[in-house]
């Protein structure tokens, strides 16, 4: 089983609407929790971290529960500059390296 | 730039032969992550160095590949013998982790080079 695991999509929305994410990762050992952001060809860089209490950044919401090994990213009002694919990211902490998804692909249109 | 420096930003190279890369981290960050990245896919760990020593590497680490990070600073990846399979974007990262005897919890991600594309013809 991949140590985490993400819909690939790809999600095509319009322009102002609201789209979520969803991962799950496998080891319970996990402790810290990230999305990241990849434009085509470039490389993967932080859009926030996911703390135990859900975060919230401007338009972007993320949410971890742990019970259920489970990490969400919520985007409301979609601009076309969110068109990228999003990178669920867990790490093991101290001995840990950083697990990637697949990646989800989001486009959104005019 | 005080950010994750990787050169050579490409490199087209012939079958069988040897490439080096280099990666050049932030400079207070003790760790230092290789990755793989092909069309489609997410990053996939290659190993990591928590100052200069190679703490973990993946099963994707053949013997043809070799990482060092000999004065815990900049690192090489080097392949051998290159294969057309080796043709993939190779990511360096570098985040500050806890070590030592004393475990300090932080929540610090990882910063990213801008990648060695790299193409075996």
């Amino acid at each position: 089983r991949k140590e985490v695991e993400q819909d690939p999509g790809p999600f095509n929305v319009p322009e102002g609407a609201t789209v979520a994410f969803n991962c799950t990762y496998s080891n319970s050992a996990s402790q810290s929790f990230f999305w990241y952001r990849q434009d085509c060809r470039k490389e993967p860089k932080l859009l926030m971290s996911v703390y135990s209490s859900g975060n919230e950044d401007g338009r972007f919401t993320a949410q971890l529960n742990r019970a259920s090994q489970y990490i969400s990213l919520l985007i409301r009002d979609s601009k076309l500059s969110d068109s990228a694919t999003y990178l669920c990211v867990v790490n093991r902490g101290r001995v840990g390296q950083f697990y990637f998804g697949t990646g989800t692909s989001l486009t959104v249109i005019p | 730039d005080t950010g994750v420096s990787q050169n050579p930003r490409h490199k087209i190279t012939k079958r069988g032969q040897n490439v080096t890369f280099r990666c050049d981290p932030i400079s207070e960050h003790n760790r230092l992550y290789w990755y793989r990245q092909t069309l489609g896919q997410g990053p996939e760990f290659l190993t990591y160095f928590q100052n200069e020593a190679q703490l973990e590497k993946s099963r994707l680490l053949s013997d043809r590949f070799s990482a060092e990070r000999p004065k815990g600073s900049f690192s090489t990846l080097e392949i051998q013998r290159t294969e057309q399979g080796d043709s993939a974007m190779y990511l360096c990262a570098s985040s500050l982790g806890g070590g030592g005897l004393v475990f300090i919890e932080m929540n610090t991600e990882a910063f990213f080079g801008q990648g060695t594309r790299l193409t075996v013809v």
